[in-house]
């Protein structure tokens, strides 16, 4: 069975300062998939990025990076110089073959970036 | 840019009634899904869709939940005999190929009295 663990249930930071966000995974697949989506207070759920397994370059979109390490599996978000903006809570999911590929989401984290 | 909208954005229900939650999905995906996130707790699986049948469903698609395609643009889950707890956001998503980002609609929040 998949799982996907953030451990951070809430963060708060203050404006312009950098924020990581944690996500730890569990599959028994040696191919798959894994995914951040953000939920701004609106509902909607917003496609960020999607890395599989054997890539596990970085990769940074603006003031956005993600950091993917199997050797703990993990792929975490880190956010440089946050705004007010990316207040929402954000989600870490994984998809495997063994299961249709459906996403297995984890608890989500809620970041709260204050002026 | 292509989304995928769903109708409609609110439904109040009575407990045993009916209802079919709509959906719209991008139109070149071939792949469609369900899912439903109860208030403050983490998004659910609930079905996967694909060629006209369903490739996988959870524990919580019971046999009150099913899905349809109707036509060539449409997508539906229908519950029967609703239930309390069957209150929920319902989110529809729709992926080019099985391995690919889904994309998700606005959701429906379905209320049962």
């Amino acid at each position: 069975a998949q799982k996907v663990t953030q451990a951070q249930t809430e963060i708060s930071v203050v404006e312009k300062e950098d924020v990581t966000l944690d996500c730890v995974y569990e599959t028994r697949d040696t191919t798959y998939y894994l995914f951040w989506y953000k939920q701004p207070p609106s509902g909607e759920l917003v496609f960020l990025i999607r890395r599989n397994s054997f890539d596990e370059q970085n990769e940074i979109s603006g003031r956005y990076s993600w950091n993917f390490q199997k050797s703990t599996s993990s792929f975490n978000f880190t956010i440089t110089a946050s705004q007010v903006v990316d207040s929402a809570v954000y989600f870490c999911a994984l998809s495997v073959g063994g299961s249709n590929y459906k996403l297995t989401f984890g608890k989500g984290t809620l970041l709260t970036v204050n002026p | 840019e292509p989304e995928v909208t769903q109708t409609p954005s609110h439904q109040v229900t009575q407990m045993g009634q009916e209802v079919i939650l709509r959906c719209v999905p991008i139109s070149n995906h071939l792949y469609f899904y369900w899912y439903r996130q109860i208030l403050g707790q983490k998004v659910e699986f609930l079905v996967s869709f694909y060629n006209n049948e369903i490739s996988e469903k959870s524990e919580i698609f019971d046999d009150r939940f099913s899905v349809e395609r109707p036509d060539g643009s449409n997508f539906t889950l229908k519950i029967r005999s609703t239930k309390l707890e069957d209150s929920a956001m319902y989110f529809c998503a729709s992926s080019v190929r099985e391995t690919n980002e889904q994309y998700f609609g606005p959701g429906t929040r379905l209320t049962v009295t």
